[in-house]
This record gives C-alpha cells, sequence and structure tokens, in this order.
C-alpha cells in the first residue's frame, strides 16, 4: 500500500535557524499537503501543493512540489518558539475514496528560544 | 465560523467496556471523517460519510467499531468493547465538498486511554 516516510523524525533547533524537512511516498502524488499539529490539538493545515515543481509559500514557511512527484519538501525560516509541534506531510489515499488522506508519521519540532 | 467540536476531550476506560465519541462538523459540511492517531503516528482513516451515507469504512474495525451520522450533521463513533491497543486520539474532521484532497478542518480530537 502506500507510504508516506517523513525525516527527520524530530528536530532540536535554536530559535531564528531555518528548518527543512522531507517527505517521500512510494508513490506518484498529484497533491502534497502540509499540516502542523499542536500539543491537544487536530492538524491545520499550512500549504497544499496541486503541481510537480509547484513552490508555495505561507508566510516564513515554504514548500515544494517535488519533480519527480514522490516527495515534498518544507522549510521554516527564521524559526520562533511558537513553531513548535508536529508537521506532517499528507498525500490523496488513491486505494480509497475522493477526499481520504493517507498521512506520515510526523516530524516533531522543538525549538529553544 | 466555529470549528469542529467533539467531545469528550479525554476519556479512561477499562478493557471490554464501551465508550462513544461526538462530533459536530462545520455547519453546512457535507463530509465528515474519524481518524485514530495513535500515539507516534499520524492520524488514520476509520470511516468517512457524505451527508448520512457511509462513503468508505474500509478500514474501521467493524467487530468493535460503529459510526452514524444519522442526519447527516453531527456524528457519534462507538467502540464496543475496546481493547488496550485502541487507545489512541480520535479526530474528527469536516469538509464542504465531496472530492478533492484538501481544506479539511480538523476538532481538538479526543485522547481516549484504554486500561
Amino acid at each position: 500500500g502506500q507510504q508516506l516516510n517523513q525525516s527527520p523524525q524530530s528536530m532540536f533547533i535554536q530559535e531564528g535557524e531555518d528548518v527543512s524537512m522531507n517527505c517521500t511516498s512510494s508513490s506518484i502524488f498529484n497533491t502534497w499537503l502540509w499540516y502542523k499539529q499542536e500539543p491537544g490539538e487536530g492538524p491545520v493545515l499550512l500549504i497544499a501543493l496541486y503541481k510537480a515543481g509547484e513552490l508555495t509559500s505561507n508566510g516564513r514557511l515554504t514548500a515544494q512540489f517535488g519533480i519527480t512527484r514522490k516527495d515534498s519538501f518544507l522549510n521554516i525560516s527564521a524559526s520562533i518558539p511558537s513553531d513548535v509541534g508536529i508537521y506532517f506531510c499528507a498525500g490523496p489515499n488513491y486505494g480509497g475514496s475522493q477526499g481520504n488522506l493517507i498521512f506520515g508519521k510526523g516530524t516533531k519540532l522543538s525549538v529553544k528560544p | 465560523e466555529a470549528g469542529v467540536a467533539q467531545s469528550p476531550r479525554y476519556k479512561i476506560i477499562e478493557k471490554r467496556q464501551s465508550v462513544a465519541f461526538w462530533c459536530n462538523p462545520i455547519s453546512g459540511h457535507a463530509t465528515l471523517y474519524w481518524y485514530q492517531q495513535i500515539l507516534g503516528q499520524g492520524p488514520k482513516l476509520l470511516i468517512q460519510f457524505q451527508n448520512n451515507g457511509v462513503v468508505d469504512d474500509s478500514q474501521l474495525p467493524k467487530d468493535r467499531f460503529s459510526a452514524e451520522r444519522l442526519k447527516g450533521v453531527d456524528s457519534t463513533l462507538k467502540i464496543q468493547p475496546a481493547k488496550l491497543e485502541d487507545s489512541a486520539v480520535y479526530l474528527c474532521a469536516s469538509r464542504l465538498l465531496a472530492g478533492g484532497a484538501d481544506t479539511q478542518y480538523f476538532g481538538p480530537g479526543t485522547r481516549l486511554t484504554v486500561l
């Protein structure tokens, strides 16, 4: 079945540093989504990507849809303490109904002030 | 606009007991999802509703899990009887339209602990 592999599993960085994380898929995707989940909350959509090679920004966050369509990257510039959380990549579950998603295991980000 | 509401936020039960979770989606959202999120994992879809009909329940353990959305608005997910491995956060999400893979709005989840 489809699998999403995220790396790294966790990151401990200093405030102000840039962050980069990625997600790879066992199959080709036509949509990549990046979510952030804070403790005690549900995931919140950060960025959606729909085209190979697409680069999209949302404030200090930038995500790219890999050319192979099997990977995606999320970068956070000049990290701040409120960036703390778990970042998930997600994509369409082609084995399920339209609109269903599969998620990676997440990258846990810790930011030291 | 109010978000997706879930209750209770926390539940602790013993194995073999029953438990039910409630979800009220964003007003007007036709599609409702229930996800299971085990610690250290991403959410995994259990069931998808379109209005009051089930669209996909292929990953729902039907011997112990059931869900309904009788009036096409709020939904209930039940586990009977619970097992230790059911300890997880149960997330409800809703989407305005059918189809597409984006713009699912998640509730805060119910954290279930099975002892």
